[in-house]
């Protein structure tokens, strides 16, 4: 149980253009999930936290109007890399939150890897 | 601020030789300190969730330790399909989201 999916796994793009990745709780309805992206031999950094229904909490440094994040169902959220850049390419992950005992546990999706030209 | 702190960076054993992954932590109130196991170029696998000091928890040739300082992974007889990224993370209390650690990246040798 407690499987996250997210589509696409990789995607290349030309720069100046718009990218939507979108991540699945697939046997669970997720409360909350999150946005992380991961450079190389890094660790992971939260971009943003995502409740069904309400706007995106965005850490800061993030640029809200670049990184578009929608939660439109209690299993689905997406993120829009808007007007991409080469310094945009990087590995973003997906987590949500599903009920482990008494505390909910972050299961995190495979990645999208994406590269921007 | 949460800080989480894990030794060593990069770790080199010989298949069945035995060792321990240490990640120390400060946090304002631990509501829960998670392991996770991360392959090259794919999200973080769930490992161990442990709350409060003198937890234990096991899973096949891993265990996870906790004080109030401090989180071990202790890796018994492990194999060359244990070699990954091991990341520690805390989640402080009235929080959900996670503080992540570097890693340690394990490489087992047959």
């Amino acid at each position: 149980g407690a499987v996250v999916s997210q589509h696409p796994s990789w995607v290349i793009c030309k720069s100046g253009t718009s990218v939507k990745i979108e991540c699945r709780s697939l046997d669970f309805q997720a409360t909350t999930m999150f946005w992380y992206r991961q450079f190389p031999k890094q660790s992971l950094m939260l971009m943003a936290t995502s409740n069904e229904g309400s706007k995106a909490t965005y850490e800061q440094g993030v640029e809200k109007d670049k990184f578009l994040i929608n939660h439109a169902s209690l299993t689905l959220s997406t993120l829009t890399v808007t007007s991409a850049h080469p310094e945009d390419s990087s590995f973003y992950i997906c987590s949500a939150t599903a009920p482990l005992g008494r505390q909910e546990t972050q299961y995190f999706g495979p990645g999208t890897r994406l590269l921007v030209l | 601020e949460d800080q989480v702190t894990q030794s060593p960076e990069a770790l080199r054993l010989q298949e069945g030789e035995s060792s321990s992954l240490n990640c120390s932590y400060t946090v304002s109130g631990l509501r829960g300190l998670f392991w996770y196991r991360q392959d090259p170029g794919k999200g973080p696998e769930f490992l161990f969730t442990l709350y409060s000091a003198g937890e234990e928890k096991e899973k096949e040739r891993l265990k996870a330790t906790l004080t109030k300082k401090e989180s071990f992974l202790h890796i018994t007889a492990p194999k060359p399909e244990d070699s990954a990224t091991y990341l520690c993370a805390v989640q402080a209390t009235g929080y959900s989201t996670l503080t992540f650690g570097k890693g340690t990246m394990l490489l087992v040798s047959p």
